[in-house]
């Protein structure tokens, strides 16, 4: 099946510094998807993004699909943005299948 | 906005249970999803279904039920509960065919089994 890698693994940022958050993927795909877990374990969804760009505010997201990878763009950072962000790409099967994710703390 | 509701945020049970977890969503989705979530191991497929009364295998579905007999609900279920089922459990839904839309989740069932 596909494989999604997420780096880096950990994060550790000061408020207002900013960062890049990458995913790979092993196939090609129709459907990219970013979430953000908050530290109480609710899952958002922050894009959808099968390729292309798109921007909510601090955060956008790029997705190439012919290269395989998508990166998650956060600005400005401020402490609400900590948690775990993970990437899930759609496999023929029909099925999301989700990176490890990559783990965010934000220090005042 | 979608709203997926999961009926209990911590549930404790003991070996050998009967364990039902319901989920309900608000938006007319016609795909439901149950995950559980493990330290090490992200978010695993347990079981999905596209319609009523239509259930899928995920990638770890033993030990494991489910039932879809409305739209809006999908429930999983345990049963005979055993340690090895202590997880947090997520319910997700999205509309359109094959999954292939915009997942939103519910707030979880952090579940231990004694």
């Amino acid at each position: 099946g596909i494989q999604v890698e997420q780096s880096p693994p950990d994060l550790i940022l000061q408020e207002g510094a900013n960062s890049t958050l990458r995913c790979n993927f092993s196939d090609s795909v129709n459907n990219l998807q970013w979430f953000h877990q908050n530290p109480w374990g609710q899952l958002i969804n922050l894009f959808y993004i099968p390729s292309g760009t798109k921007q909510n505010g601090r955060l956008s997201a790029t997705t190439v699909a012919t290269e395989r990878y998508s990166l998650l763009y956060i600005s400005s950072s401020q402490t609400t943005d900590s948690g775990v962000y993970f990437c899930a790409v759609l496999e023929t099967t029909d099925k999301l299948i989700f990176g490890t994710g990559t783990r965010l703390q934000v220090f005042p | 906005d979608v709203k997926v509701t999961q009926s209990s945020r911590y549930l404790v049970k003991r070996t050998g249970e009967k364990v039902f977890l319901e989920c309900v969503q608000d938006m007319d989705h016609e795909n439901m999803f149950w995950y559980r979530q493990d330290p090490g191991l992200g978010l695993r497929l347990i079981y999905f279904s596209y319609d009523v009364k239509m259930k899928e295998k995920g990638d770890i579905p033993e030990g494991y039920s489910v039932s879809r007999e409305k739209k809006e609900r999908f429930s999983l279920i345990l049963e005979s509960a055993s340690t090895n089922q202590t997880s947090m459990y997520l319910c997700a839904s999205s509309l359109g065919e094959g999954g292939a839309e915009k997942l939103f989740f519910g707030s979880g069932t952090q579940l231990s089994v004694l």
